[in-house]
Parts: structure tokens; sequence; C-alpha cells
């Protein structure tokens, strides 16, 4: 089955600057590639994802990059805000009959003001 | 629209016991997915139903059962609790099922003692 690797598991930035999360992934059929955010006592909520068929995309402060080749993907947020420190999720997820997504075990984001 | 709701949101339980859990989808959605998440496996799926039939199962023993309702709401059920039963149990809903873009409710802490 498929299996994510996330790193790092912790990231600590100060307010303004870059963060980026990197994950892995095995299953080279997987073709949907979403990013959750889980804030202190909710679930995950999405925030981007991606498909195979591209190669980034961006939402305001928030970007994620695909290369297929390599099998990883990342998540970029620029200019952090404090209210950005949460839980990260990413996840793999393939079609047909295991479309199940895999998540991998978060990235636990903390922005100092 | 009214998000994903799973009630309680909190129970404590001894080991032994039986825990059920509830979850209301959105409006609309007929897939329920349920996963387990703690802090050493992360996110895991447990079970998925569309139409009240259940159609994925991930690698949980058979005390984890589910059911989906002809309104879409859905209950999992533990049998004989163990410690190791401890976590956040969340559910999400789609419109049609796992492969599109996943909703999650705030989840149900479960604490066994």
């Amino acid at each position: 089955g498929e299996n994510v690797e996330q790193h790092p598991s912790t990231l600590s930035v100060q307010e303004g600057d870059s963060a980026v999360i990197k994950c892995t992934y095995s299953d080279s059929a997987s073709n949907y590639f979403p990013w959750y955010k889980q804030e202190l006592g909710k679930g995950p909520q999405l925030i981007i994802d991606i498909r195979s068929n591209v190669g980034e995309k961006k939402d305001q402060r928030i970007a994620v990059t695909l290369n297929k080749t390599a099998k990883h993907f990342s998540l970029h947020i620029t200019e952090t805000q404090p209210e950005d420190s949460a839980v990260y999720f990413c996840a793999a997820r393939g079609t047909g009959g295991s479309y199940i997504p895999t998540f991998g075990r978060g990235t636990s984001l903390i922005v100092h003001p | 629209k009214a998000g994903v709701t799973q009630t309680p949101r909190y129970l404590i339980k001894t080991r032994g016991q039986q825990v059920t859990l509830s979850c209301s989808p959105i409006s609309g959605h007929r897939s329920v997915s349920w996963y387990q998440q703690t802090p050493g496996q992360g996110l895991q799926f447990l079970f998925e139903y569309f139409s009240e039939t259940q159609r994925n199962k991930g690698n949980f023993p058979g005390r984890f059962s589910g059911r989906q309702f002809s309104n879409s709401r859905s209950e999992m059920n533990v049998s004989t609790l163990e410690l190791g039963d401890s976590a956040l149990y969340l559910c999400a809903s789609t419109q049609r099922g796992a492969q599109e873009t996943q909703y999650f409710g705030p989840g149900t802490r479960l604490l066994v003692l």
C-alpha cells in the first residue's frame, strides 16, 4: 500500500518568515495530494490540494509543488502569521480500488510573533 | 450549510466497555469515512460507508464496526475497549466517496481508563 513520509515533525519560525513542509510517497499511481491544517480541538481542514497533472498551485500565501518523478510534494507558506500555527498533514491518494487517502504523520508549525 | 457534526465530543470509558460514536455528514453528502487519530500512529483509516453499505475497510480488528442509516448519518462502535483505543475519532463526509475532497468533523475524543 501507499506510504507517506512527512518532514519535519516540528517547525518553528518567526512571524514573516517562510515555512516549507515536505512529503514523499511510495505509490507511483497516487494522483491526488491534499494538505490539511488541524487546529487545536478541531478536525483537519483542507487548505490546498494538487493533482498529478499539475506541477504547482498557489492560493495567496500558500503554495504546493509536486515532483512526480521524485515522488515528493511540498507545502510552502510565505509571510507566516501566528494564526498559521497548527498541525499540517499531507496525504496521497490513488484512483480505482484504492482511493482512500494515506496521511503523513503531521508537522507542528509554530509561528512566533 | 452546516458542517460535519460528531457526538459526543468527549467520552471516558473503562476497559472492557463498549462505545458508540455518531456522525452527521454535511447535508447532501452520502459518503462517510471514519478515522482514528493518535500521536503514535497518526491518522488511520477505519472504514467508509456509502448509501448504507460499507465500501472500504482499514486494517483494524473486528471490535471496530460501523453502520450508516438511510439519512446518511453514521455510527461507529467499539466493543471490548482497550487502553490503546484512546484516540480522537474523526468522521469525514463527501458527496459520493472518499475519492472526493473530504470534509472533517471536530472529532470525538475517547479516553479509555
